[in-house]
């Protein structure tokens, strides 16, 4: 089945500056890859997500960037501010089928 | 997106008892997943619910542990059953909407003392 690494764990950056969070997967069927931002006692909230049939994405500041080839895929916050300060999870899944996640990322933007 | 209404949002519950965790959705969709997600944790599958079959479970999750009932296309309820504290977890359901877009519930925040 799918199996979903995530890098790092923690990351820790000025606000201001970017932060990249990377994942792998294993699954070559998986087509469908999200990103989520999970804040302190809340559910996950999709921020972004790109299917397999694109190789970049952006939504103002957030950026997902898709390799197919090499089965990993990234997530880019520029210009970061105290609010982005959750923990992040990448998933892969493919059509209306499961999502595997990954181990999650806790983003802390330092003022 | 669907919205999600999950109940309870939180419980406390003795050891050895069960609690059944109810997830309604305001439009009809196919497929439901239940996950776990323990303290500190990411999210796990426990199952995924079909409307009109037995539910799905993943590697180390069973039915007479999580059972879970679909009756039609906007409801699902997973129960924790014979409780421990290692059961302690936030338990979320979550569906697949329009483009292929997953959203949660709230999640149900439970304590097994």
């Amino acid at each position: 089945g799918e199996n979903v690494e995530q890098h790092p764990s923690t990351l820790s950056v000025q606000e201001g500056d970017s932060a990249v969070i990377k994942c792998t997967y294993s699954d070559s069927a998986s087509n469908y890859f999200p990103w989520y931002k999970q804040e302190l006692g809340k559910r996950p909230q999709l921020i972004i997500d790109i299917r397999s049939n694109v190789g970049e994405k952006k939504d103002q500041r957030i950026a997902v960037t898709l390799n197919k080839t090499a089965k990993h895929f990234s997530l880019h916050i520029t210009e970061t501010q105290p609010e982005d300060s959750a923990v992040y999870f990448c998933a892969a899944g493919g059509g209306a089928q499961k999502l595997v996640f990954g181990q999650g990322t806790r983003l802390t933007i330092n003022p | 997106s669907a919205v999600i209404s999950q109940k309870p949002s939180r419980d406390i519950c003795q050891r050895g008892t069960s609690l059944t965790i109810q997830c309604q959705v305001d439009s009809q969709v196919t497929m439901m997943f239940w996950y776990r997600q323990q303290p500190g944790q990411s999210l796990t599958l426990i199952a995924t619910a079909n409307q009109g079959s037995e539910a799905t479970y993943e590697s180390g999750f069973v039915i007479d542990k999580f059972p879970i009932s679909r009756p039609n296309l906007t409801f699902s309820t997973l129960t924790v059953s014979n409780m421990s504290p290692e059961d302690s977890s936030i338990y979320l359901c979550s569906v697949v909407g329009t483009a292929n877009g997953y959203t949660f519930g709230s999640g149900t925040r439970l304590t097994v003392v």
